[in-house]
């Protein structure tokens, strides 16, 4: 049983498309962040919010957590090529970051 | 500013065999993590140090795997002897003082394949 689960696990967009994908739980968690994860690299830490509610932008992204801090979401606007990666998002619980199975995003041209 | 360094970037093993990974954190970086990244899955943390203590290891496989990280930088995880789910990428992350778990940094990871 994943404690954070992606959805979709799949999508693939056109450039230019907008998308969102969402990452669901029934814990709460201090802190929620994002990474995104290139193949035969490690993930980069894109943003980490923290209080319920909040909203963070990051240019065509935004990033939100839920008021109740259970659930996060990522929108993409106007995807590009260069977007295309594995979405990852990592709660921290108990002192540990738990990771969600990441959703595969392709951004065709 | 020098990224996490990790080597071997590739290792293919029989299972039964050893095999072991080096990590090299950023340096100032007290804090350093191991994750096994399964195919299809996230990363799932190994150990955590800070310096040269173990801070967490609950969810190492004690009867084959070990990590150390002796002087307090570089750190060396192993496992003895391999099964074919082991089969995965290994990687390491460091935190700077102050901001563990807010910011890890990621190596390339190491991509072991078990036969």
């Amino acid at each position: 049983t994943q404690l954070l689960e992606q959805s979709p696990q799949f999508l693939s967009i056109q450039e230019g498309e907008n998308l969102t994908v969402y990452c669901n739980s029934s814990s709460v968690f201090s802190s929620l962040q994002w990474y995104r994860q290139e193949p035969g690299e490690g993930p980069v830490l894109l943003v980490t919010v923290v209080t319920g509610g909040e909203v963070k932008k990051l240019k065509r992204l935004t990033f939100q957590f839920g008021d109740a801090r259970k659930d996060s979401s990522l929108h993409i606007t106007a995807a590009q090529t260069g977007d295309t990666g594995l979405y990852l998002c990592a709660g921290l619980q108990g002192g540990k970051l738990i990771f969600g199975q990441g959703t595969e995003l392709s951004v065709k041209p | 500013e020098a990224g996490v360094a990790q080597s071997p970037r590739y290792k293919i093993i029989e299972k039964r065999q050893s095999v072991a990974f080096w990590c090299n954190p950023i340096s100032g970086h007290a804090t350093l993590y191991w994750y096994q990244q399964i195919l299809g899955q996230g990363p799932k943390l190994l150990i955590q140090f800070q310096n040269n203590g173990v801070v967490d290891d609950s969810q190492l496989p004690k009867d084959r795997f070990s990590a150390e990280r002796l002087k307090g930088v570089d750190s060396t995880l192993k496992i003895q002897p391999a099964k074919l789910e082991d089969s995965a990428v290994y990687l390491c992350a460091s935190s700077p003082p102050g901001r563990e778990h807010y910011e890890q940094y990621f190596g390339p990871g190491t991509r072991l394949t078990v036969t």
